[in-house]
């Protein structure tokens, strides 16, 4: 079955790095878009990012764009976020999700939560 | 930006009522080219990441039970619950895929009355 795994969150300060990791499993990672979206606490959805199947084209959302990179390794079957000059409004739980053949996300990983806090 | 806007903010509804949440985008989001609103719509009980319920505005995901339906074209959307059930609790969100960046409505809280 598919699975999405994220880790790597955690307490940051303001102005510093995390790198997030999705572990796939079950599916052929390597056949599949992949982005990056996240959910502020008691609030709704926001895209940040996804990557083609081969690792080009990326896109970001506007927020984020110069400060996060994302990444994949297909050989290892996961998907990375580097997520550089965090600032609080960055506090969320980020997901990575697999992209359907019709483009929406049809496999969501559980999350992983970022605070960026002094 | 595709920006889009869904209502009501929350909706209560007795069980085995009818729940019907409206998504409304700022530009059309339907390709000429294949006939297709690029518009999907997710279920997110608390605790939990969304679920993929409807894609298309109205091709059901596999699995989702067929008292969810979607409907609309162009920038008017509807998620129609025919009959709700104790399980539907939760927070729905409308989602395009037309353009980047992809954009979600701010989600729909449906309770039991």
């Amino acid at each position: 079955q598919v699975q999405l795994v994220e880790s790597g969150g955690g307490l940051v300060k303001p102005g510093g790095s995390l790198r997030l990791s999705c572990a796939a499993s079950g599916f052929t990672f390597s056949d599949y878009y992949m982005s990056w979206i996240r959910q502020a606490p008691g609030k709704g959805l926001e895209w940040i990012s996804y990557i083609s199947s081969s690792g080009s084209p990326i896109y970001y959302t506007d927020s984020v764009k110069g400060r996060f990179t994302i990444s994949r390794d297909n050989a290892k079957n996961s998907l990375y976020l580097q997520m550089n000059s965090l600032r609080a409004e960055d506090t969320a739980v980020y997901y990575c999700a697999r992209h359907h053949y019709s483009g929406s996300f049809d496999y969501w990983g559980q999350g992983t939560l970022v605070t960026v806090s002094s | 930006d595709i920006v889009m806007t869904q209502s009501p903010d929350s909706l209560a509804v007795s069980l085995g009522e009818r729940a019907t949440i409206n998504c409304k985008s700022s530009q059309s989001v339907l390709y000429n080219s294949n006939n297709k609103n690029y518009l999907t719509w997710y279920q997110q009980k608390p605790g939990q990441p969304p679920k993929l319920l409807i894609y298309w505005a109205s091709t059901r995901e596999s699995g989702v039970p067929d008292r969810f339906s979607g409907s609309g074209s162009g920038t008017d959307f509807t998620l129609t619950i025919s009959s709700l059930q104790a399980e539907d609790v939760a927070v729905y969100y409308c989602q395009q895929y037309y353009s980047t960046p992809r954009t979600f409505g701010q989600g729909t809280r449906v309770e039991i009355k």
